[in-house]
């Protein structure tokens, strides 16, 4: 079965401080993607990053960076520095054999 | 360039009704998918389809048809509508995931309540 976890339902905090949003998944088969998506207030999907299961390299971009371990089937996300339009929704999602599995969402509040 | 466009935006069903949920993307994509975002849950696929012609059941597809005549567009339709249909539903399109720079894109949603 596949499954995605976002433990984490919610989770505040200070401008310019660093953040980490968990994702675990859970899933038999070898080859698959992850994604992390990001909901505003307005209610649009925003595109993040996609990883393969073979690319276990981390990435960042900007303020934000991924660290996917396999050997804990994990896929967090760090905003460094958060700034108050970081605060949204972010989902983190599988998908494998073109279906997606989405986590139930960690909402981020930035306050000022 | 439009993107995925979704119509309504919002609509209100009695329990019982039948309504089509309309999703176009223009950006010669395969795969089309719908989902159903219930209030504080994530995303669930319903239906998703790899090509004009094909189509398969996602995670929640009890309630729901779809078809896919045309690469462009992917209706979804639902018959006797129930409460429980309540959601907030999204069309999102992609070319494949073997792409390197590939991702979903999503329409912005179409807001149902049925009552």
């Amino acid at each position: 079965a596949q499954k995605v976890t976002q433990a984490q339902t919610e989770i505040s905090v200070v401008e310019k401080e660093d953040v980490t949003l968990d994702c675990v998944y859970e899933t038999r088969d070898t080859t698959y993607y992850l994604f992390w998506y990001k909901q505003p207030p307005s209610g649009e999907l925003v595109f993040l990053i996609r990883r393969n299961s073979f690319d276990e390299q981390n990435e960042i971009s900007g303020r934000y960076s991924w660290n996917f371990q396999k050997s804990t089937s994990s896929f967090n996300f760090t905003i460094t520095a958060s700034q108050v339009v970081d605060s949204a929704v972010y989902f983190c999602a599988l998908n494998n054999f073109n279906k997606f599995y989405f986590g139930s969402g960690t909402k981020l509040n930035v306050k000022p | 360039n439009a993107g995925v466009t979704q119509t309504p935006k919002f609509r209100i069903l009695k329990i019982g009704q039948s309504m089509t949920l309309q999703c176009t993307q223009d950006m010669n994509h395969n795969y089309m998918y719908w989902y159903r975002q219930d209030p504080g849950m994530g995303l669930k696929l319903i239906y998703y389809s790899v090509g004009a012609g094909i189509t398969d059941k996602g995670e929640v597809p009890n309630g729901y048809n779809v078809s896919r005549s045309t690469t462009e567009d992917f209706p979804l339709r639902l018959e006797l509508a129930a409460p429980s249909q309540t959601s907030v539903y999204f069309c999102a399109s992609s070319w494949d995931l073997g792409a390197p720079a590939d991702e979903q894109f999503f329409g912005p949603g179409t807001r149902l309540t049925v009552l």
